[in-house]
């Protein structure tokens, strides 16, 4: 079965400083997705960036990158510029591919931005 | 375009009481469909999906069951809730690998 570790329970950065968020999977797939969520206060779960196992390239959107190490089956998250309103929950996620599999999750990483 | 429902946004129930948790989706067909669970301080957990009409696959066993009448239609229910039924439910949609899945506003469970 597939897991999803995030280590960092919580972490806490200045406005505008940069942040790394890790992730580290286990998986015997050759071909995956993964995905990082934020959840704010408000609980709605809310798409970031997701990345594609056979894709080499680095997934990128706008501040939101991701350094994507299959070998090391390794997938952080790196915010630039932080705002306040990156304050949220983030979870790593996993799917093989949709349907009977969905989404595994990781614990989170409780974000906060400091002002 | 296309959008998912889900309420009640907040429900407290007694223990023993049935419980209904509804989630609809708009704009697509034949869609894959999910409920999860989300414990306090924990991530998410995956009760139920569903690939069409009728057809249901539980990944846990538990007190909870789910039902797809319509194909846009998902239900999650209990017969006689429990107080470890206690949780933030969220449904979910997935559109294709392409973008991911897409989740409801959730539901906020509390058994008393």
């Amino acid at each position: 079965a597939q897991t999803v570790t995030q280590s960092q329970p919580e972490m806490s950065v200045q406005e505008a400083e940069t942040v790394t968020l890790s992730c580290t999977y286990d998986t015997s797939e050759n071909n995956y997705y993964l995905f990082w969520y934020k959840q704010p206060p408000s609980r709605q779960m809310i798409l970031v960036i997701r990345q594609e196992a056979y894709k080499q390239q680095n997934a990128t959107e706008n501040r939101f990158s991701v350094n994507f190490q299959k070998a090391a089956k390794s997938f952080s998250l790196k915010i630039s510029d932080s705002q306040l309103g990156d304050t949220a929950m983030y979870f790593c996620a996993y799917s093989s591919g949709g349907g009977a599999d969905g989404l595994t999750f990781g614990k989170g990483t409780h974000l906060i931005i400091q002002p | 375009s296309q959008t998912i429902h889900q309420w009640p946004a907040t429900l407290v129930q007694p223990v023993g009481s049935p419980l209904s948790l509804e989630c609809t989706v708009e704009g697509t067909s034949n869609p894959n469909l999910y409920w999860y669970r989300q414990a306090a301080g924990r991530g998410l957990q995956l009760l139920f999906y569903s690939v069409g009409i009728g057809q249901i696959s539980s990944e846990v066993p538990q007190n909870l069951s789910a039902s797809r009448p319509q194909d846009r239609q998902f239900i999650l229910s209990s017969k006689k809730l429990l107080l470890s039924d206690s949780g933030f439910y969220l449904c979910a949609w997935e559109e294709g690998m392409n973008y991911g899945y897409t989740f409801g506003s959730g539901t906020r469970l509390t058994v008393v």
